[in-house]
């Protein structure tokens, strides 16, 4: 069974750095898939942040994409976002996620499936 | 941006009924359409994903439609477990994945 943990500090300062990591067990990183990060401010809707490759190869959600950055690590199965600059803005539940794909036809399907449960990162001074 | 927009935002409904949500992109994304389900406090879990493919676990009350611009999410028969709010997503337009903006089941 596929998990998936979120760890990280749970406050930051306004302009300082976020990082966070994902923590995957009951799945090799580097059996495939892409790698997802996703973020839900409190009381809203749900924002995809990135996604990374077990090669590392990253595509960026181009709002974000000036002050993202996704790593992995595969020999600790684990990949790690990084938000550069945060305000209060920022203030979201951050998911991580796996994201399957499949293809038929000529077109690949890909989704989130499983996430990690999320962890609350506050930005304050 | 192809821009996802839910039908309706909030919805109430009775044990037992069927319950249908529309998903509206703002250009074709022929079927790269994904369904959740989020309770309070819980992450988003994966329903339906290319617009009609239920994922393993799931029950067979739920069903996904649709093709291009319009796509529909179908509860047959409402239970207690299912009200939650339901999120829409496209993977067409990678890098620019986006979600719905979310519809809310409550209990009448």
């Amino acid at each position: 069974q596929v998990q998936l943990q979120e760890s990280g500090p749970g406050l930051v300062k306004p302009s300082e750095t976020l990082s966070l990591t994902c923590t995957v067990s009951g799945y090799s990183i580097s059996s495939g898939y892409y790698w997802g990060w996703i973020r839900q401010p409190p009381g809203k809707g749900l924002e995809w942040i990135g996604s990374i490759y077990h090669s590392g190869s990253t595509y960026y959600n181009p709002s974000l994409k000036s002050r993202v950055t996704i790593s992995v690590d595969t020999s600790k199965n684990q990949f790690s976002l990084k938000l550069s600059s945060v305000t209060a803005a920022d203030t979201a539940v951050y998911y991580c996620a796996r994201e399957p794909d499949t293809c038929s036809g000529g077109s690949c399907y890909n989704w989130f499936d499983p996430w990690g449960q999320g962890t609350l990162v506050t930005v304050s001074s | 941006d192809i821009q996802m927009t839910q039908s309706p935002s909030s919805l109430s409904a009775s044990v037992g009924d069927r319950v249908t949500i529309t998903c509206r992109a703002s250009q074709s994304i022929s079927s790269y359409l994904n369904w959740y389900q989020q309770k309070p406090g819980k992450a988003p879990k994966l329903l339906i994903y290319a617009a009609s493919s239920l994922q393993s676990g799931v029950p067979s009350r739920f069903s996904g439609s649709g093709s291009g611009t319009d796509f529909t999410l179908t509860i047959s028969s409402l239970q207690p477990e299912d009200f939650a709010t339901y999120y829409c997503q496209q993977s067409y337009s990678t890098p620019r994945i986006t979600f719905g903006q979310g519809t809310r089941l409550e209990i009448k």
